[in-house]
């Protein structure tokens, strides 16, 4: 299973832009990678996953690089309820889960 | 459509005391999960059920923790005897197939916040 690495935490302002990166180096072929955001006291939510190149949907864009052994969520726009914990995670059909500690993002007005 | 469901949402008990969480998933989501999440930690994977078969309980503290999925539905997470390390969230999710590859994102219920004095 891949181990991934986040910072552990950032500050951004409203209506910025927050880029948050993940190391993976030992990604394998088929891993994908996923993101989750969780506010507190709720479980965590999917975001966004991605294999290669580029994925974006409504809350958010994934960059992952051709070597994949890093990957890029990118938050348009950030508000204040953008102020949660997000996760990366990589794995495979059947690979269980692994959370790390994650990137704690603050938001200010 | 609804979500997970888990209750009791808060259980403040004492060491030694037995205490169960209950959740039903999302219909037709055949994979659940139960997670522990201690405070200030990522959710850590206690145990996967595929239907009412176990796929995964390598993390379960099987001394003390028990789970089952009757009928492949609603499941119980049981601790007995609880100790003050147990203190966490137990979180709830359940994914359409088994998690990992694309479309099989997990989907968390609110957790049930266990106390232990």
């Amino acid at each position: 299973l891949a181990k991934t690495t986040q910072p552990i935490s950032m500050d951004s302002y409203e209506g910025q832009e927050v880029n948050i990166t993940c190391s993976h180096n030992n990604i394998a072929t088929n891993d994908y990678i996923t993101w989750y955001q969780q506010f507190p006291s709720q479980g965590p939510r999917f975001i966004i996953q991605g294999y290669k190149t580029k994925v974006t949907n409504e809350v958010a864009s994934l960059f992952i690089p051709a070597d994949r052994k890093s990957s890029t969520l990118s938050l348009p726009r950030v508000s204040l309820s953008d102020t949660a914990v997000y996760y990366c995670l990589v794995g495979d059909r059947g690979d269980k889960l692994i959370f790390g500690t994650g990137t704690r993002l603050q938001v200010f007005p | 459509e609804a979500g997970v469901a888990q209750s009791p949402r808060y259980k403040i008990i004492e060491k030694r005391q037995s205490v169960a969480f209950w959740c039903n998933p999302i219909s037709g989501h055949a994979t659940l999960y139960w997670y522990q999440q201690i405070l200030g930690q990522g959710p850590k994977l206690l145990i996967q059920f595929q239907n009412n078969g176990v796929v995964d309980d390598s993390q379960l503290p099987k001394d003390r923790f028990s789970a089952e999925r009757l009928k492949g539905v609603d499941s119980t997470l049981k601790i007995q005897p609880a100790k003050l390390e147990d203190s966490a969230v137990y979180l709830c999710a359940s994914s359409f197939t088994l998690a990992g590859g694309r479309g099989n994102e997990q989907f968390f219920g609110p957790g049930t916040r266990l106390t232990v004095l």
